[in-house]
C-alpha cells in the first residue's frame, strides 16, 4: 500500500449503529486529519493530530470521535448519527505541521446515514 | 469575507485554456493551493504558490497571484479531457498547517 488509505470506502449506518472509519498512511508523516465534505460546500476541517496528540478540535460534536494511536493509523468512531452527517469523510496527512508542507489526501469514505 | 469563494462551474472546449479563479480571506496567508478531485477520488495537490510570488509556472499550469486584491487564478494550457474535475482552492491560515478551502469549481471539458 502506498500514500493514504482510507476504509471503508462506501458506510451506509442508520442512527442507532456504531462505526468506525480507519485511515492509514504510508508516508511516514507526523500530522493527520479529518475532513468532511458536504455538496457543494467547503471542506470543513474535523480534527488534527500531530504526533499522536489532538492539536485541533474545530467544534465537532460529539458524536464523532477521533483516536490516533501511532502516527501511522487514525481512527473516526461514530454513534447515534444524524442524517446530515451523510457526506464524504476525508483523511489526509503530512510531515509536520509548520512550513509549506503538502497535505496528501485519501480516497475518502462515503458514508450515508439512514 | 470569511469564505474561500469560487465559482461553482466552468465549461471549456478541448484545446482550450481554462482560468478558474479564487478569492480568499486573509492577506496574511502564507501558502495558497490549488488541488484537484477527481470522482471518487481524494484530492490531489497540483500546485502552490508562496505569497512573496506574483506567479508561477509549471507546465501547463500558471497560478497568478494578486496580494492587494486576495484574488488567485489556476490557468490550464490546452486543456484536456482528462482535467475535468473539481479544483479547489484553499489558503493556509495559520502556522500549524490549517487550510481554509473554497467549494470547488466544476470543470467540465467537452470535446
Amino acid at each position: 500500500e502506498t500514500g493514504v488509505t482510507q476504509t471503508p470506502r462506501h458506510l451506509v449506518m442508520g442512527m442507532t449503529n456504531k462505526k468506525s472509519l480507519k485511515c492509514e498512511q504510508h508516508l511516514g508523516h507526523n500530522a493527520m486529519y479529518w475532513y468532511k465534505q458536504s455538496a457543494k460546500k467547503p471542506l470543513e476541517l474535523m480534527f488534527v493530530y500531530s504526533l499522536e496528540e489532538r492539536v485541533e478540535n474545530n467544534s465537532v460534536p460529539s458524536r464523532f470521535s477521533p483516536e490516533c494511536p501511532n502516527s501511522s493509523h487514525l481512527f473516526l468512531h461514530l454513534h447515534t448519527l444524524q442524517p446530515e452527517d451523510s457526506a464524504l469523510y476525508l483523511c489526509a496527512s503530512s510531515h509536520a505541521l509548520a512550513g509549506g508542507d503538502e497535505q496528501f489526501f485519501g480516497p475518502g469514505t462515503r458514508l450515508t446515514v439512514l | 469575507g470569511e469564505d474561500v469563494e469560487q465559482s461553482l462551474f466552468l465549461s471549456v472546449r478541448e484545446g482550450d485554456s481554462s482560468v478558474i479563479n479564487c478569492t480568499y480571506t486573509d492577506s496574511s496567508s502564507t501558502y495558497l493551493y490549488w488541488y484537484k478531485q477527481e470522482p471518487g477520488a481524494g484530492l490531489q495537490l497540483l500546485t502552490y504558490i508562496f505569497s512573496n510570488m506574483d506567479m508561477k509556472q509549471d507546465q501547463r499550469l500558471t497560478v497568478l497571484l494578486n496580494k492587494k486584491d486576495k484574488h488567485l487564478s489556476l490557468r490550464i494550457a490546452d486543456t484536456q479531457t482528462g482535467d475535468s474535475a473539481i479544483y479547489f482552492c484553499a489558503e493556509r491560515k495559520d502556522s500549524w498547517g490549517k487550510l481554509q478551502f473554497g467549494a470547488g469549481t466544476q470543470v467540465v471539458v467537452t470535446p
